[in-house]
């Protein structure tokens, strides 16, 4: 089965810079990619997802990047906020089914 | 769009109670829905894929006749614990899917509490 590895666990950056995170997955089949932002008793929130026929994809602060080579994808925050404190979770799959996730990082940002 | 709603947000009972909890899309019709579990500080893991009028799939090491799934409607898919015991204290996630190759929507999940 597919299996999805995280890195940082814990990423504290300054308010206003960038926050990066990575994660390799091992199923060559797999063909979907999303990102979820998980705050503190809530379910996750998709935030940007990529598909496998495109290699970056970009929404105001946040984008992510896929290379299928060498299966890793990446969340890139650029100008963090306060409120973008949380745990993120990174994840992949097929087009229906169930998804795996990375074990999330949690992202701190001090202000 | 797509709102995914679940009953209840957070539950305690004794040992031995059974619980049902409800994942509903409330502005879709799902064709699948998919049941995960949350232990505190760590990922979710996905427990059982649920099709509308068919059986659920259940992944490696769940038990199918522990974790009931029912999934009688396209909007509407039922996850009971039957005699809960402590050990299956969880977050309970469900999430909905309108169609292949659209994203999945979560609820916002149900924090189970067995005593």
């Amino acid at each position: 089965g597919e299996n999805v590895e995280q890195h940082p666990s814990t990423l504290s950056v300054q308010e206003g810079d960038s926050a990066v995170i990575k994660c390799t997955y091992s199923d060559s089949a797999s063909n979907y990619f999303p990102w979820y932002k998980q705050e503190l008793g809530k379910g996750p929130q998709l935030i940007i997802d990529i598909r496998s026929n495109v290699g970056e994809k970009k929404d105001q602060r946040i984008a992510v990047t896929l290379n299928k080579t060498a299966k890793h994808f990446s969340l890139h925050i650029t100008e963090t906020q306060p409120e973008d404190s949380a745990v993120y979770f990174c994840a992949a799959g097929g087009g229906a089914d169930g998804l795996t996730f990375g074990k999330g990082t949690h992202l701190i940002i001090q202000p | 769009g797509a709102v995914v709603s679940q009953h209840p947000s957070w539950v305690i009972c004794k040992s031995g109670t059974s619980v049902k909890i409800e994942c509903r899309s409330l502005d879709f019709q799902a064709t699948t829905m998919f049941w995960y579990r949350q232990f505190p500080k760590q990922s979710l893991m996905l427990m059982a894929t649920s099709n509308e009028g068919s059986k659920a799939t259940y992944e490696q090491g769940v038990e199918k006749d522990k974790f009931l799934i029912n999934h009688a409607s396209l909007t509407l898919s039922t996850l009971t614990v039957t005699s809960a015991h402590p050990e299956d204290s969880s977050f309970y996630i469900c999430s909905a899917l309108r169609a292949p190759n659209q994203p999945q929507h979560f609820g916002d999940g149900t924090r189970l509490s067995i005593l």
